[in-house]
């Protein structure tokens, strides 16, 4: 079955403790992207890959790193979580860079405290 | 750059009764239209998409959208609302070669009353 996964779905932490989320997709797509959703704000992008070790900041990118050293998987990272990065995160990924169709994980809650 | 407004961030319809959601885009090109889906618990799923051609399109769940570059609109549209509709609706817009692929608007939460 064509789709993203993330890992993990709900994340609690401390601030200042380092974490990871995973985002894997198994349909060969070149672009990938974080996304975070917070309410009346709909989705911002925070990073996106448009292949291998090609990576570039989307709209928010600070607090986040992020790498691209196999086609399939896109890591989120927080080195320093800051309560204000408290929200719900997707990573997306389509055929290639362009506006073509996306396909999103199922999201990750993440609250720091 | 590119921005959309989506008008109304909570709208209620009775079920059986029409649906519009209403969309409105900013871009300096031809642009790519959308409209996602997002259900409880759940990540976005696409409902349909403008890229050329037709300006009317058809989508899933029987959803339709026109694209009017006069208006600079893309309204999403279901001529009978049924319970499952509930969830919350995105538009996004895009455009050919963009490096930076989507922008997405505020989002619209759709609530179907019985």
């Amino acid at each position: 079955e064509a789709q993203v996964t993330q890992n993990p779905r709900y994340l609690i932490t401390v601030t200042g403790k380092k974490l990871t989320v995973t985002c894997s997709q198994n349909m060969n797509h070149e672009y990938m992207s974080w996304y975070r959703q917070d309410p009346g704000l709909g989705l911002r992008q925070i990073y996106y890959s448009m292949n291998v070790e090609v990576t570039d900041k989307g709209d928010v990118p600070e607090g986040y790193k992020v790498s691209r050293k196999e086609k399939r998987n896109f890591p989120l990272i927080l080195e320093s979580p800051s309560p204000n990065q408290t929200s719900l995160y997707f990573c997306a990924s389509s055929f290639r860079e362009g506006a073509y169709e996306q396909y999103f994980g199922p999201g990750t809650r993440l609250t720091v405290t | 750059a590119q921005s959309v407004t989506q008008l109304g961030s909570h709208v209620s319809v009775s079920e059986g009764a029409l649906v519009l959601l209403r969309c409105n885009y900013s871009s300096s090109v031809p642009p790519y239209l959308f409209w996602y889906v997002q259900y409880p618990n759940q990540g976005l799923q696409l409902l349909l998409k403008y890229t050329t051609g037709a300006t009317l399109v058809k989508g899933i769940n029987g959803f339709e959208a026109e694209f009017k570059k006069s208006e600079t609109s893309f309204h999403l549209t279901k001529p009978s609302a049924h319970m499952s509709d509930a969830a919350e609706y995105f538009c996004a817009v895009g455009y050919r070669g963009s490096a930076r692929q989507l922008t997405f608007g505020s989002g619209t939460q759709l609530t179907v009353l019985p």
